[in-house]
Protein backbone atom coordinates (compact mmCIF):
# COMPACT_ATOMS: atom_id res chain seq x y z
CA UNK A 1 0.00 0.00 0.00
CA UNK A 2 0.76 3.96 -0.25
CA UNK A 3 3.73 4.42 2.38
CA UNK A 4 4.74 8.10 3.45
CA UNK A 5 7.65 8.38 5.54
CA UNK A 6 8.08 10.92 7.93
CA UNK A 7 11.46 11.63 9.75
CA UNK A 8 12.72 12.55 12.64
CA UNK A 9 10.46 11.08 14.56
CA UNK A 10 11.85 12.89 17.55
CA UNK A 11 13.58 15.79 17.81
CA UNK A 12 14.92 18.04 20.74
CA UNK A 13 16.46 21.17 19.96
CA UNK A 14 16.73 24.56 21.95
CA UNK A 15 14.82 27.23 21.70
CA UNK A 16 15.46 30.28 18.94
CA UNK A 17 16.83 26.69 16.93
CA UNK A 18 15.21 25.51 13.63
CA UNK A 19 14.09 22.04 12.91
CA UNK A 20 12.83 20.59 9.31
CA UNK A 21 10.31 17.53 9.47
CA UNK A 22 10.18 15.71 6.14
CA UNK A 23 8.01 13.40 4.69
CA UNK A 24 8.47 11.31 1.99
CA UNK A 25 5.96 9.57 -0.54
CA UNK A 26 7.89 6.27 -0.96
CA UNK A 27 5.34 4.68 -3.92
CA UNK A 28 3.23 6.73 -4.95
CA UNK A 29 3.13 11.07 -5.99
CA UNK A 30 1.89 13.11 -3.53
CA UNK A 31 0.63 16.19 -5.33
CA UNK A 32 -0.85 17.63 -1.81
CA UNK A 33 0.86 16.79 1.72
CA UNK A 34 -1.76 17.99 5.25
CA UNK A 35 0.00 18.57 7.43
CA UNK A 36 -1.33 18.42 11.39
CA UNK A 37 -0.62 19.38 14.65
CA UNK A 38 -1.45 17.49 17.78
CA UNK A 39 -1.06 19.04 21.33
CA UNK A 40 -0.75 16.41 24.45
CA UNK A 41 -4.51 15.25 25.05
CA UNK A 42 -6.03 17.29 22.33
CA UNK A 43 -6.96 16.08 18.40
CA UNK A 44 -5.16 16.64 15.28
CA UNK A 45 -5.68 20.13 14.27
CA UNK A 46 -5.09 21.07 10.22
CA UNK A 47 -2.05 23.43 10.14
CA UNK A 48 -2.02 23.60 6.21
CA UNK A 49 -1.88 21.84 2.84
CA UNK A 50 1.26 21.91 0.40
CA UNK A 51 0.54 21.66 -3.44
CA UNK A 52 3.52 20.89 -5.40
CA UNK A 53 5.10 23.21 -6.71
CA UNK A 54 3.01 26.12 -5.01
CA UNK A 55 2.53 28.02 -2.17
CA UNK A 56 1.02 26.21 0.90
CA UNK A 57 -2.46 27.20 2.14
CA UNK A 58 -2.43 27.82 6.05
CA UNK A 59 -5.21 27.43 8.23
CA UNK A 60 -6.31 30.45 10.24
CA UNK A 61 -3.98 31.14 13.43
CA UNK A 62 -1.42 29.41 11.45
CA UNK A 63 2.12 31.81 11.26
CA UNK A 64 3.06 31.30 8.02
CA UNK A 65 6.17 32.91 8.44
CA UNK A 66 6.77 30.64 11.47
CA UNK A 67 5.82 27.31 9.79
CA UNK A 68 7.76 27.12 6.79
CA UNK A 69 6.26 24.48 3.74
CA UNK A 70 8.18 23.26 0.91
CA UNK A 71 6.90 21.10 -1.87
CA UNK A 72 9.34 21.19 -4.55
CA UNK A 73 8.72 17.31 -5.84
CA UNK A 74 6.23 15.15 -6.19
CA UNK A 75 7.18 12.88 -3.28
CA UNK A 76 9.05 15.32 -0.98
CA UNK A 77 7.11 17.86 1.53
CA UNK A 78 8.34 19.68 4.05
CA UNK A 79 7.69 21.11 7.21
CA UNK A 80 10.71 23.31 9.21
CA UNK A 81 9.69 25.58 12.14
CA UNK A 82 11.56 28.73 12.40
CA UNK A 83 12.82 29.73 15.53
CA UNK A 84 11.41 27.28 17.64
CA UNK A 85 9.77 28.14 21.21
CA UNK A 86 8.85 26.06 23.89
CA UNK A 87 4.84 26.64 23.43
CA UNK A 88 5.79 25.01 19.40
CA UNK A 89 6.59 21.63 21.46
CA UNK A 90 3.80 19.43 19.65
CA UNK A 91 3.56 15.97 17.67
CA UNK A 92 3.53 17.01 13.63
CA UNK A 93 2.22 14.73 11.49
CA UNK A 94 1.65 14.73 7.94
CA UNK A 95 -1.10 13.10 5.72
CA UNK A 96 -1.54 12.37 1.78
CA UNK A 97 -4.16 11.03 -0.22
CA UNK A 98 -2.86 8.51 -2.64
CA UNK A 99 -5.05 8.89 -6.14
CA UNK A 100 -6.82 11.71 -4.48
CA UNK A 101 -9.84 10.14 -3.27
CA UNK A 102 -10.86 7.67 -1.32
CA UNK A 103 -7.89 6.68 1.97
CA UNK A 104 -5.72 8.63 3.06
CA UNK A 105 -1.94 7.61 4.68
CA UNK A 106 -0.44 8.97 7.38
CA UNK A 107 3.35 9.24 8.30
CA UNK A 108 4.17 8.11 11.42
CA UNK A 109 4.64 11.36 13.19
CA UNK A 110 7.55 13.82 14.73
CA UNK A 111 7.57 14.34 18.48
CA UNK A 112 8.88 17.92 18.48
CA UNK A 113 10.38 19.16 21.83
CA UNK A 114 11.96 22.36 22.79
CA UNK A 115 13.70 22.98 25.46
CA UNK B 1 -17.15 22.93 5.95
CA UNK B 2 -17.25 19.63 7.77
CA UNK B 3 -17.03 18.70 11.08
CA UNK B 4 -17.25 15.82 13.21
CA UNK B 5 -19.09 15.45 17.03
CA UNK B 6 -17.36 12.86 19.09
CA UNK B 7 -20.08 13.06 22.11
CA UNK B 8 -17.69 11.38 24.13
CA UNK B 9 -14.44 12.32 25.93
CA UNK B 10 -14.27 9.48 27.91
CA UNK B 11 -15.67 5.80 27.76
CA UNK B 12 -14.61 3.37 30.81
CA UNK B 13 -15.72 -0.13 30.23
CA UNK B 14 -15.46 -3.29 31.91
CA UNK B 15 -13.27 -6.39 29.74
CA UNK B 16 -15.32 -8.14 27.81
CA UNK B 17 -17.96 -5.51 27.59
CA UNK B 18 -19.92 -4.05 24.74
CA UNK B 19 -18.63 -0.70 23.15
CA UNK B 20 -20.08 2.04 20.84
CA UNK B 21 -18.07 5.26 20.62
CA UNK B 22 -20.28 7.76 19.06
CA UNK B 23 -19.93 10.23 16.21
CA UNK B 24 -22.43 12.19 14.54
CA UNK B 25 -20.74 14.99 11.23
CA UNK B 26 -22.36 17.86 9.36
CA UNK B 27 -24.32 17.23 6.77
CA UNK B 28 -22.95 17.36 3.33
CA UNK B 29 -24.28 15.32 -0.14
CA UNK B 30 -21.03 13.16 -0.08
CA UNK B 31 -18.66 12.08 2.75
CA UNK B 32 -16.39 9.71 3.32
CA UNK B 33 -16.11 8.66 7.03
CA UNK B 34 -13.04 7.46 9.07
CA UNK B 35 -12.16 5.53 12.46
CA UNK B 36 -8.76 5.93 13.73
CA UNK B 37 -6.95 5.15 16.96
CA UNK B 38 -4.08 5.92 18.47
CA UNK B 39 -2.13 4.40 21.24
CA UNK B 40 -0.35 6.46 23.76
CA UNK B 41 2.93 8.10 22.57
CA UNK B 42 2.08 6.62 18.78
CA UNK B 43 0.63 7.54 15.28
CA UNK B 44 -2.50 7.17 13.68
CA UNK B 45 -3.93 3.43 13.03
CA UNK B 46 -6.71 2.91 10.87
CA UNK B 47 -9.92 1.22 12.28
CA UNK B 48 -12.29 1.39 9.27
CA UNK B 49 -13.65 3.80 6.89
CA UNK B 50 -16.68 4.02 4.83
CA UNK B 51 -16.42 5.62 1.51
CA UNK B 52 -19.52 4.06 -0.52
CA UNK B 53 -21.59 0.74 -0.93
CA UNK B 54 -22.97 -1.47 2.62
CA UNK B 55 -23.96 0.90 5.59
CA UNK B 56 -22.25 -1.86 8.20
CA UNK B 57 -18.32 -1.33 7.83
CA UNK B 58 -16.21 -3.76 9.77
CA UNK B 59 -12.84 -3.31 10.66
CA UNK B 60 -9.72 -4.61 12.27
CA UNK B 61 -9.35 -5.57 15.75
CA UNK B 62 -13.35 -6.59 15.68
CA UNK B 63 -14.29 -3.25 15.77
CA UNK B 64 -17.38 -1.95 13.46
CA UNK B 65 -19.21 0.61 12.38
CA UNK B 66 -22.94 1.85 10.63
CA UNK B 67 -22.90 4.78 8.22
CA UNK B 68 -26.66 6.09 9.22
CA UNK B 69 -27.25 8.97 6.53
CA UNK B 70 -30.58 10.22 8.58
CA UNK B 71 -29.26 10.62 11.60
CA UNK B 72 -25.97 11.36 10.27
CA UNK B 73 -23.69 9.06 12.56
CA UNK B 74 -21.09 6.42 12.12
CA UNK B 75 -21.10 5.32 15.69
CA UNK B 76 -18.35 2.57 15.90
CA UNK B 77 -19.39 -0.71 18.00
CA UNK B 78 -17.00 -4.00 19.58
CA UNK B 79 -18.96 -6.56 21.01
CA UNK B 80 -16.08 -7.55 23.43
CA UNK B 81 -13.60 -5.36 24.15
CA UNK B 82 -9.88 -6.16 25.67
CA UNK B 83 -7.59 -4.19 28.10
CA UNK B 84 -5.72 -3.97 24.96
CA UNK B 85 -8.26 -1.61 23.29
CA UNK B 86 -7.37 1.24 25.88
CA UNK B 87 -6.45 4.08 23.79
CA UNK B 88 -7.91 7.30 21.99
CA UNK B 89 -10.35 6.98 19.36
CA UNK B 90 -10.68 9.49 16.33
CA UNK B 91 -13.64 9.68 13.96
CA UNK B 92 -12.85 11.92 11.07
CA UNK B 93 -14.27 13.09 7.98
CA UNK B 94 -13.28 14.18 4.70
CA UNK B 95 -15.00 15.58 1.42
CA UNK B 96 -14.26 13.93 -2.17
CA UNK B 97 -11.30 14.65 -3.87
CA UNK B 98 -7.86 15.81 -2.25
CA UNK B 99 -9.38 17.69 0.68
CA UNK B 100 -8.02 16.43 4.04
CA UNK B 101 -9.52 14.95 6.67
CA UNK B 102 -10.89 16.71 9.66
CA UNK B 103 -11.17 14.90 13.12
CA UNK B 104 -13.10 14.80 15.87
CA UNK B 105 -12.05 15.76 19.52
CA UNK B 106 -11.62 11.83 20.14
CA UNK B 107 -12.65 9.91 23.01
CA UNK B 108 -10.73 8.12 25.40
CA UNK B 109 -11.96 4.79 25.78
CA UNK B 110 -10.61 2.85 28.80
CA UNK B 111 -11.20 -0.86 29.70
CA UNK B 112 -10.65 -2.52 32.79
CA UNK B 113 -10.05 -5.15 34.24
Amino acid sequence: GAVVSQHPSRVICKSGTSVKIECRSLDFQATTMFWYRQFPKQSLMLMATSNEGSKATYEQGVEKDKFLINHASLTLSTLTVTSAHPEDSSFYICSARPGGSGGYTFGSGTRLTVV
Amino acid sequence: AQSVTQLDSQVPVFEEAPVELRCNYSSSVSVYLFWYVQYPNQGLQLLLKYLSGSTLVKGINGFEAEFNKSQTSFHLRKPSVHISDTAEYFCAVSDPGNTPLVFGKGTRLSVIA
